[in-house]
């Protein structure tokens, strides 16, 4: 597809279950992002990839998180022992990267994610 | 410090009239500055990016930037009502990681 692509678009799970959410980014995309959006507030960055440098993963906010992409292709983004704050819309982004004048996201339809 | 603040809102002004959205970011070594629209249970969508002082415009959407006051604004004119939604304002402050606003909520009034 020409859009970015992410799976599941709804999750339903139980407290304390691992979850996974996959993005598959827009063709040629080198940097992709994870946000994490709480219902009516602002987009909260988790984590930033741009080819084949460290990623950032300043933004994850506890180590039950983690992320990983696979070259400059689809990434999965997993919450282990979910809690109930983990509630959110997990929204994937790409763009070309630009150095300074990066911004212009392509975001996905994001996947919304309750926990029980 | 907040490193990107906008009002909240609700903004509500009526049709045809100009709405004013505002941003101030606290990192002067900000380069370039976004204006993302986002439509209820939708993603958000690139509408106007800024990168050097003054004013820029395309159609009916104009943003202005003040690096020196630290400021970003998106004016639009003659609004209509289909561009009630929630604008977040985006600043890139580590070459890379784009920092959103909390966005201000845009109804325009028929």
């Amino acid at each position: 597809g020409a859009g970015v692509s992410q799976s599941p678009s709804n999750k339903v799970t139980e407290k304390g279950k691992d979850v996974e959410l996959r993005c598959d980014p827009i063709s040629g995309h080198t940097a992709l992002y994870w946000y994490r959006q709480r219902l009516g507030q602002g987009l909260e960055f988790l984590i930033y990839f741009q080819g084949n440098s460290a990623p950032d993963k300043s933004g994850l906010p506890s180590d039950r998180f983690s992320a990983e992409r696979t070259g400059e292709s689809v990434s999965t983004l997993t919450i282990q022992r979910t809690q109930q704050e983990d509630s959110a819309v997990y929204l994937c982004a790409s763009s070309f990267y630009r150095g300074v004048n990066t911004g212009e996201l392509f975001f996905g339809e994001g996947s919304r994610l309750t926990v029980l | 410090q907040k490193e990107v603040e906008q009002n909240s809102g609700p903004l509500s002004v009526p049709e045809g009239a100009i709405a004013s959205l505002n941003c101030t970011y606290s990192d002067r070594g900000s380069q370039s500055f976004f204006w993302y629209r986002q439509y209820s249970g939708k993603s958000p969508e690139l509408i106007m990016f800024i990168y050097s002082n003054g004013d820029k415009e395309d159609g009916r959407f104009t943003a202005q930037l003040n690096k020196a006051s630290q400021y970003v604004s998106l004016l639009i004119r003659d609004s209509q009502p289909s561009d009630s939604a929630t604008y977040l304002c985006a600043v890139n402050v580590m070459n890379y990681k784009l920092t959103f606003g909390k966005g201000t909520l845009l109804t325009v009034n028929p």
